[in-house]
This record gives structure tokens, C-alpha cells and sequence, in this order.
């Protein structure tokens, strides 16, 4: 069974536009959480990241917004898209200072 | 300055042909992962290497901290080794990637 599941796979938006993104991580207990972002040919840039249930910390501002409202789910948000939005989103978590999981991934674009 | 730095940046090699893939960190880390990413962008993980060497097939990862750097060797390569290699370097808290090298093994 997947331990790491995001959602949705592939979004198209309008700028302007509000944005949630999901994670979810089964059968781990208080894992570090992350959210990653990479322009097309860019480098991946984390985000945020999380050890805490309601406890997120922000690495790179992008106009995005993140929470963590269970052990389990990690949310990357915002109300109002901008085009430089577009990318790849990744979610990643782990526990200990041990090797890092990381989604599949979601495809945004934003037109 | 990049904390992480991968080299070469990209690389052409015939089938059959090895390559070295060299990781250079200016930061202190407790792990250091190789990835491929996929041409739809999603994560493979190669090795969580903090320390020694790695093998698995044909690829060995071999990490040295007190020299700051990591290698990844790819023997007798394919052409579906193609693709983008990435390596990550964690603390408590951060992961941070290198910008990646683009190898493209030709038949």
C-alpha cells in the first residue's frame, strides 16, 4: 500500500484563482512533513515543512500557505494564483534524521 | 552561495559506457540521498548514502563527509539510464537538492 499520497495529480487554474493541494501519509506516527516546488528546468526548492500537528514553518516565500490540520495531512494553499505558480509540487515526509519519501507529485499549471 | 553543487551538468555517453556523477556540499548534513526524477517530474530514490559506500546493480554511491562530497557511478550504462540524477543533502530540517546532471545515453 502507498504510504505517501497526493492530490490532485495535474490541475489547470486561472490566475486569480484559489488553490489546495494534499498529502497524506498512512501508518506513520508524527512523521516530518515538506512541501517541494520546481519550475519547468528549475531546481526543486522546499517550501515549508512541518514536525507537528498544527506547527508549519515556512523555508521560501512563494505567496503559498501551508497547514497541517492532522498527524497525517499536510495542505498547500493560497486564494490567489499567480502565473509564476505553475510547476511541479512535491510532498515528502520521514521520521528521524533518516532517508526521505517523497509523492508522486502534482502537475499545476496556471493560465 | 548553492549550498549544493552537482557536476558535470549534463552528459552524452555511448551504451555500454560508465559515468561519475560527482555531489559537492558546502553545508554540514546527517544524510545525503540520490534521486532520478522521471521525465514527469516524480522522485526515485537511488541510494541514502550519509556515509561509505552503496551499491545496488549497477550503481554504486560512495560518500565522503569529511571531503564534502558524494559520487554516483553508473557501470556499463543503458539507454534507459537516461534521465536527470539529483542529490539532496538533509539536516534537521531542510533538504536541499542540487540543480541535477542531465545524462543522455545514446544507442
Amino acid at each position: 500500500a502507498q504510504t505517501i499520497h497526493q492530490w490532485p495529480v495535474a490541475e489547470i487554474k486561472a490566475v486569480g484563482s484559489p488553490l489546495s493541494l494534499g498529502c497524506t501519509i498512512k501508518g506513520k506516527s508524527s512523521p516530518n512533513l515538506y512541501w517541494y516546488w520546481q519550475a519547468t528546468g528549475g531546481t526543486l526548492q522546499q517550501l515549508f515543512y512541518s514536525i507537528t500537528v498544527g506547527q508549519v514553518e515556512s523555508v521560501v516565500q512563494l505567496n503559498l500557505s501551508a497547514s497541517r490540520p492532522k498527524d497525517d495531512q499536510f495542505i498547500l494553499s493560497t486564494e490567489k494564483l499567480l502565473l509564476s505558480h505553475s510547476g511541479f509540487y512535491l510532498c515528502a515526509w520521514r521520521q528521524g534524521g533518516t532517508e526521505v519519501f517523497f509523492g508522486k507529485g502534482t502537475r499545476l499549471t496556471v493560465v | 552561495g548553492q549550498q549544493v553543487q552537482q557536476s558535470p551538468a549534463s552528459l552524452v555517453l555511448q551504451e555500454g559506457e560508465n559515468a561519475e556523477l560527482q555531489c559537492n556540499f558546502s553545508t554540514s548534513l546527517n544524510s545525503m540521498q540520490w534521486f532520478y526524477q522521471r521525465p514527469g517530474g516524480s522522485l526515485v530514490s537511488l541510494f541514502y548514502n550519509p556515509s561509505g559506500t552503496k551499491q545496488s546493480g549497477r550503481l554504486t554511491s560512495t560518500t565522503v563527509i569529511k571531503e564534502r562530497r558524494s559520487s554516483l557511478h553508473i557501470s556499463s550504462s543503458q539507454t534507459t539510464d537516461s534521465g536527470t540524477y539529483l542529490c539532496a543533502i538533509t539536516n534537521a530540517y531542510k533538504v536541499i537538492f542540487g540543480k541535477g546532471t542531465h545524462l543522455h545515453v545514446l544507442p
